[in-house]
């Protein structure tokens, strides 16, 4: 069965304070690792899309990485308005992203 | 438009209630998906349309859920008889293309509150 799970489930950073999120998956077939900010009240905004193991790409104070079996999304220097979740997705069917749960950011400043 | 575009924004039902939520994906985008988001977790998925054709409805979770895009376009998720469990942030997404590699954007959600 394909899943993803994210971990932490929260994270609290001072402003500055540079963290890792992670992203774990298990997929019969990758297809792409999709990366999506949410904010409250608000649908996924997408960041990323990491295709191979070995891949980077970074966005402002954000950088995301992928291996065989986790991606990990890198924030620099964080800023009060990188609060947010974070969310991750697999699409291995092609017809369906398989979501993980999430993780809560809040940068205090 | 620029994005995708959802409606009502809210709606609150009595339980019971049939209710239609309505999808206005980006133009020109093949794939169209539905979802259901409960407080504090990701999405879960409910159907996917590649134009007109449905072609996963594995997600939506009883015979009460119904969704249709007959021209390839809007698309409308009907609920029907309300229940509270049913309460969730609903929200569709589109993609350029059919395939899985191409990422998907998201409307805002449609906040279903059956009371």
């Amino acid at each position: 069965e394909d899943q993803v799970t994210q971990s932490p489930e929260a994270l609290r950073l001072q402003e500055g304070e540079s963290s890792s999120l992670n992203c774990s998956y298990t997929v019969s077939g990758l297809r792409g690792l999709f990366w999506y900010r949410q904010d409250p009240g608000k649908g996924p905004e997408f960041l990323f899309t990491l295709y191979s193991a070995g891949e980077e790409k970074e966005k402002e104070r954000l950088k995301a990485t992928l291996t065989k079996k986790e991606s990990f999304l890198h924030i620099t220097a964080p800023k009060p308005e990188d609060s947010a979740t974070y969310l991750c997705a697999v699409n291995p069917s092609g017809q369906n992203f398989v979501f993980g749960p999430g993780t809560r950011l809040s940068v205090l400043p | 438009g620029a994005g995708v575009s959802q409606s009502p924004r809210y709606k609150v039902a009595k339980r019971g209630q049939d209710v239609a939520l309505r999808c206005d994906p980006i133009s020109g985008h093949v794939s169209l998906f539905w979802y259901q988001q409960a407080l504090g977790q990701g999405p879960e998925f409910l159907t996917y349309f590649q134009n007109e054709a449905q072609l996963d409805k594995s997600g939506l979770p009883s015979d009460r859920f119904f969704a249709e895009r007959p021209e390839g376009s809007v698309s409308t998720l009907k609920i029907q008889r309300t229940q509270q469990e049913d309460s969730a942030v609903y929200l569709c997404a589109s993609s350029l293309a059919h395939g899985g590699n191409t990422e998907a954007f998201f409307g805002q959600g449609t906040r279903l509150t059956v009371v």
